[in-house]
């Protein structure tokens, strides 16, 4: 079975704190994508990032970094010095092996950032 | 570019109405997706083309149907419309690359009463 699971349902943090958004997934694919989307109040879907499943280097893109872990099937997500506008629904997803792209979602991470 | 968009951005239909959301995309990407959102979840995908005249099945695809007959348009067909397609649709397109970045549109929210 193909799944992914994001265990917070909604996180409420103040403003200037460090938050972890958790994302685990399942897969017997040895090549996969991960990704993580967020979708702010107005309600798009805005990409934030991409992995493959051969790079297993974290990365860190101003405030945002990811830490992927095959080992644990685990593609977290870190926010430094949380800010008011990073408040969002955050969505993990998985791109299973073969090139039809399709994307499994996780059901997504409340993230409140409080002044 | 205006990526994809989507129309109309919110409807409310009738049980047992029909109606098209329309998605078109300007980036030339062969691969284009429709997913619902369901309050408090996921998406989940309808259905998916990987070109024109390809069209296939995703995990959700009772009650609705595809046609792609353009590389830019993918509309979606919702026949005798119930609550249960209650929900906010969402389109993506895709380069044809292996695993390119999906870009999504707006999305329509569609209320069935």
């Amino acid at each position: 079975a193909q799944k992914v699971t994001q265990a917070q349902t909604e996180i409420s943090v103040v403003e200037k704190e460090d938050v972890t958004l958790d994302c685990v997934y399942e897969t017997r694919d040895t090549t996969y994508y991960l990704f993580w989307y967020k979708q702010p109040p107005s309600g798009e879907l805005v990409f934030l990032i991409r992995r493959n499943s051969f790079d297993e280097q974290n990365e860190i893109s101003g405030r945002y970094s990811w830490n992927f872990q095959k080992s644990t099937s685990s593609f977290n997500f870190t926010i430094t010095a949380s800010q008011v506008v990073d408040s969002a629904v955050y969505f993990c997803a998985l791109s299973p092996s073969g090139n039809t792209g399709k994307l499994i979602f996780g059901q997504g991470t409340t993230l409140q950032v409080k002044p | 570019n205006a990526g994809v968009t989507q129309t109309p951005k919110f409807r409310i239909l009738k049980i047992g109405q029909s109606m098209t959301l329309q998605c078109t995309q300007d980036m030339n990407h062969n691969y284009m997706y429709w997913y619902r959102q369901d309050p408090g979840m996921g998406l989940k995908l309808i259905y998916y083309s990987v070109g024109a005249g390809i069209t296939d099945k995703g995990e959700v695809p009772n009650g609705y149907n595809v046609s792609r007959s353009t590389t830019e348009d993918f509309p979606l067909r919702l026949e005798l419309a119930a609550p249960s397609q209650t929900s906010v649709y969402f389109c993506a397109s895709r380069d044809s690359k292996i695993q390119e970045t999906q870009y999504f549109g707006p999305g329509t929210r569609l209320l069935v009463l």
